[in-house]
């Protein structure tokens, strides 16, 4: 069954720090990849998104993500984190045959 | 500047109740989506409409049915709530049926006693 997951539900780094965050997907073929982010008492808003091409993808908010085929991978990073990112993280994906698929979410607080 | 409105934004409901969750995007999108959210399940799709005139059901229709009324508005009915569809509901909508970038509206919170 095609499923995406999200190996960490919650995850604390210091004001400043490098973020990553991990998205394994389950497809046959290579889906549409996307990540999306939930501020508190909000609907979802599209970071990025990844068809084809270059494995590494800009979002917006200074988010980019790597695809990696060899590990179905496709984790969130971002260099250095302000405290106005603190929310929860969803990583999606899609056939072009499918509905979008949610992972579970990643929580992410961050210390001042 | 609205984007997607919901309505209501708070409700509970004691078991065997009704309500429908209201829903209406001002950006011209074709297709219209409404998801649940639980703790630690992300967001799963109850029902879809891909253009005005067409409903699909998604991953957990159950217990749930739709209307897209017109272009604008689709809106979700409990006929009969139970404790088990005490979740976040969001409605979202995007230009086409394929295109990834969905809109979110601000959710609703419900509550079944």
């Amino acid at each position: 069954a095609q499923s995406v997951t999200q190996p960490d539900i919650h995850i604390t780094v210091s004001e400043g720090a490098s973020l990553e965050l991990r998205c394994n997907y389950s497809y046959g073929a290579t889906p549409y990849l996307f990540w999306y982010v939930q501020s508190p008492g909000q609907g979802l808003q599209l970071l990025l998104k990844y068809f084809s091409g270059d494995t590494l993808v800009q979002g917006i908010k200074g988010f980019e993500a790597e695809f990696k085929r060899s590990q179905s991978s496709f984790n969130l990073r971002k260099p250095s984190v302000h405290w106005s990112d603190a929310a929860e993280y969803f990583c999606a994906a899609r056939t072009s045959g499918s509905r979008l698929t949610f992972g579970e979410g990643t929580q992410l607080t961050v210390n001042p | 500047n609205a984007g997607v409105t919901q309505t209501p934004k708070f409700q509970v409901l004691k078991t065997g109740q009704s309500m429908t969750l209201q829903c209406a995007q001002d950006m011209n999108h074709n297709s219209m989506y409404w998801y649940r959210q639980d703790p630690g399940m992300g967001l799963r799709l109850i029902y879809y409409s891909a253009s005005e005139g067409t409903t699909d059901k998604g991953e957990v229709p159950n217990g749930y049915n739709v209307s897209r009324l017109n272009k604008r508005e689709f809106s979700l009915r409990l006929e009969s709530a139970a404790p088990s569809q005490t979740s976040v509901y969001f409605c979202a909508s995007s230009p086409l049926a394929t295109n990834e970038k969905l809109f979110f509206g601000s959710g609703t919170q419900l509550s079944v006693l």
